[in-house]
């Protein structure tokens, strides 16, 4: 089945500067990769997808990107705030239909400091 | 307002004692599932429904049951915990791609 590796587990950025976060996965039918945003007592929640027939994604401040040769995916947040503070996660999936199944993966903390 | 919802948010039971952990969407939609959320592991499928009537098991299957008899609610059924099955559970729906995730329902098993 699909592995989704995520790096790194924590990242401590100072407010204003980027935060990148990396993820790579083993499927190679996999074509749909979202990223979820995770705020503290909360579930997580979408922030930005991309799909494998698309090299790059952008959304204000976040962006994915996509190298599907490589297997790999990142999330770009540019001039971080103190509410980007939350666990992220990526995850894949082989299917763009209803009943998509996600594989996550093991989630990045990230803190954005003042 | 569109939206997941779980009850109980917190439990706290012993061993061996049956529990159930409702979950309900007002979204209509089709597709349905539960996750376990463990630190380290990130959030792993337990089981999940495409449709009323329609379950299958997902990555980490073991020592629960589910059931979809109507559309809007999936229950997760512990028949008989175990303290490996203290986790922060999540019920989440989708009609297309996108996947809504409820509030969360932390679980203590002792």
């Amino acid at each position: 089945g699909e592995n989704v590796e995520q790096h790194p587990s924590t990242l401590s950025v100072q407010e204003g500067d980027s935060a990148v976060i990396k993820c790579t996965y083993s499927d190679s039918a996999s074509n749909y990769f979202p990223w979820y945003k995770q705020e503290l007592g909360k579930g997580p929640q979408l922030i930005i997808d991309i799909r494998s027939n698309v090299g790059e994604k952008k959304d204000q401040r976040i962006a994915v990107t996509l190298n599907k040769t490589a297997k790999h995916f990142s999330l770009h947040i540019t001039e971080t705030q103190p509410e980007d503070s939350a666990v992220y996660f990526c995850a894949a999936s082989t299917s763009t239909g209803g009943g998509n199944k996600l594989t996550f993966g093991t989630g990045t903390q990230l803190k954005v400091e003042l | 307002e569109a939206q997941v919802t779980q009850n109980p948010r917190y439990l706290i039971t012993v061993t061996g004692k049956k529990l159930t952990v409702t979950c309900s969407q007002n979204m209509n939609h089709e597709y349905m599932s539960w996750y376990r959320q463990d630190p380290g592991l990130g959030l792993r499928q337990i089981y999940y429904s495409m449709n009323v009537e329609v379950t299958d098991k997902g990555d980490v299957p073991e020592g629960y049951k589910v059931s979809r008899k109507e559309k809007r609610n999936f229950p997760l059924i512990l028949e008989s915990p175990s303290p490996n099955q203290t986790s922060l559970y999540f019920c989440a729906s989708s009609l297309g791609v996108e996947q809504y995730f409820g509030p969360g329902t932390r679980l203590t098993v002792t």
